[in-house]
């Protein structure tokens, strides 16, 4: 079945060690997300990227980066994370053009110690 | 990001009855809606999208409407089941690209 897949579902990262999030899609999406979600809140868009090209939100910290080098692979990567950075970070795809529905992954739930 | 925000948090209902889970946005020219049901540890499903250019849309016990006039969006799950029973959110396309905001989500709890 076609899916966007999160590597790996749980991750444990120490203060400021760098980490990676990754995110694979086989439904060859033109459009791929990456969101923050705290416990009780809603997905907060970090950025996405429409085929190569990469759109931040303005409140998106620097610490925060991300990495598409093809179609079905986009990474996020925390350069230094802190305590406030704990949270499920989501992947989703979507269809490039007129806007479409999102297909979300299952997220990865990040501890930071 | 855009501002979508929910009226109501929490909405506990009874086995068998109607639910109307609403949403207020805040950008007028946003032109594309989605609902989405997420369950604990899941990531958020799509249960029916809405575009500008339509003030409802019918989906299996699912029914969204669209009020631009005010910017509200309603939610509504007909004969809620247990099943039901997750956080919902609406999301916004602001027309200025491909970004969805998340509104602040309502939690639904289906008593049996």
């Amino acid at each position: 079945d076609a899916m966007v897949i999160q590597n790996p579902r749980y991750q444990v990262t120490q203060f400021g060690k760098p980490v990676t999030l990754s995110c694979s899609q086989t439904l060859n999406h033109n459009v791929m997300y990456w969101y923050q979600q705290k416990s009780s809140q809603a997905p907060k868009l970090l950025f996405h990227y429409y085929d190569k090209d990469f759109n931040n939100e303005a409140d998106t910290p620097d610490n925060f980066q991300s990495r598409r080098p093809n179609t079905s692979f986009c990474f996020l990567d925390i350069r230094s994370p802190g305590l406030g950075d704990a949270a499920m970070y989501l992947c989703a795809t979507a269809r490039g053009g007129s806007p479409y529905e999102q297909y979300f992954g299952p997220g990865t739930r990040l501890t930071v110690t | 990001g855009e501002s979508v925000g929910l009226h109501l948090p929490t909405l506990s209902v009874q086995e068998g009855d109607n639910s109307i889970i609403n949403c207020a946005y805040s950008n007028s020219a946003s032109d594309y809606f989605i609902w989405y049901k997420q369950e604990s540890g899941k990531g958020p499903q799509f249960i029916i999208d809405i575009r500008s250019n339509m003030d409802k849309r019918q989906g299996q016990r699912v029914t969204v409407l669209l009020n631009k006039t005010v910017k509200h969006l309603s939610l509504q799950i007909a004969a809620t089941q247990p099943g039901d029973s997750a956080v919902y959110f609406c999301a916004e396309n602001p027309n200025t690209g491909n970004q969805f905001y998340f509104g602040t989500g309502t939690s639904l709890t289906v008593i049996p």
